[in-house]
């Protein structure tokens, strides 16, 4: 079945790296999504990694993929208190790009 | 602006009334698509359209849910005798279909208080 999985919480400190930790269960995935979203407010996307890639890098954030392991990873490089928010990853599926599957989140707070 | 927009943002309702969303999706884009989101959780997908046409409809959409998209630009979500469990944020998104990668794009969201 179809099952994205994340911690829910995680707090650093101004300046340090973040790391969000992602799991999925489909094997399937076409694309693998980082999405932002602060209170009260709807989905940002980040960006998003082919599953046929281990790595991506864009700015300050660094995806990584193990497909091994179905494991996925968003790091942030100096995160600011402007990163504070929920971060989503989202799969969509080779037989199905229809929809996303989105894991439940991970609360980031940033404090200084 | 050209992005994904919704309206209304907020809306408070008594249980047992009919409530009817809007979303306007990016003008080039020919799907889109309806999630709903609850306290504490991600996104679920209830249904999607590829221009005027309804192509797929989650578990989740009751037959108190109804979704129009009669032109194939704005859609429509409709919630008959609303329910304490209806309260969510309802999240549209769009798209094209065959584009890859298939990001979504995604509106503000409506937030839906039944009391």
């Amino acid at each position: 079945g179809e099952d994205v999985e994340q911690s829910l919480f995680l707090s650093v400190r101004e300046g340090d790296s973040s790391v969000i930790n992602c799991t999925y269960t489909d094997s399937s995935s076409t694309y693998l999504y980082w999405y932002k979203q602060e209170p009260g407010a709807g989905l940002q996307l980040l960006t998003y990694i082919f599953s046929n890639m281990d790595m991506k890098q864009d700015q300050r954030l660094t995806v990584l993929l193990n497909k091994k392991d179905k494991h996925l990873s968003l790091r942030i490089a100096d995160t600011q208190t402007g990163d504070s928010a929920i971060y989503f990853c989202a799969e969509s599926l080779i037989e199905n790009t229809d929809k996303l599957i989105f894991g439940t989140g991970t609360r980031l707070q940033v404090f200084p | 602006d050209t992005g994904v927009s919704q309206d209304p943002r907020h809306k408070i309702t008594k249980r047992g009334q009919n409530v009817t969303f809007r979303c306007d999706p990016i003008s080039e884009h020919n799907r889109l698509y309806w999630y709903r989101q609850t306290l504490g959780q991600g996104p679920e997908f209830l249904t999607y359209f590829q221009n005027e046409a309804q192509l797929e409809k989650s578990r989740l959409l009751s037959d108190r849910f109804s979704a129009e998209r009669p032109k194939g630009s704005f859609s429509t979500l409709e919630i008959q005798r609303t329910e304490q469990g209806d309260s969510a944020m309802y999240l549209c998104a769009s798209n094209t279909a065959g584009e890859l990668p298939d990001t979504q794009y995604f509106g503000p969201g409506t937030r839906l208080t039944v009391l």
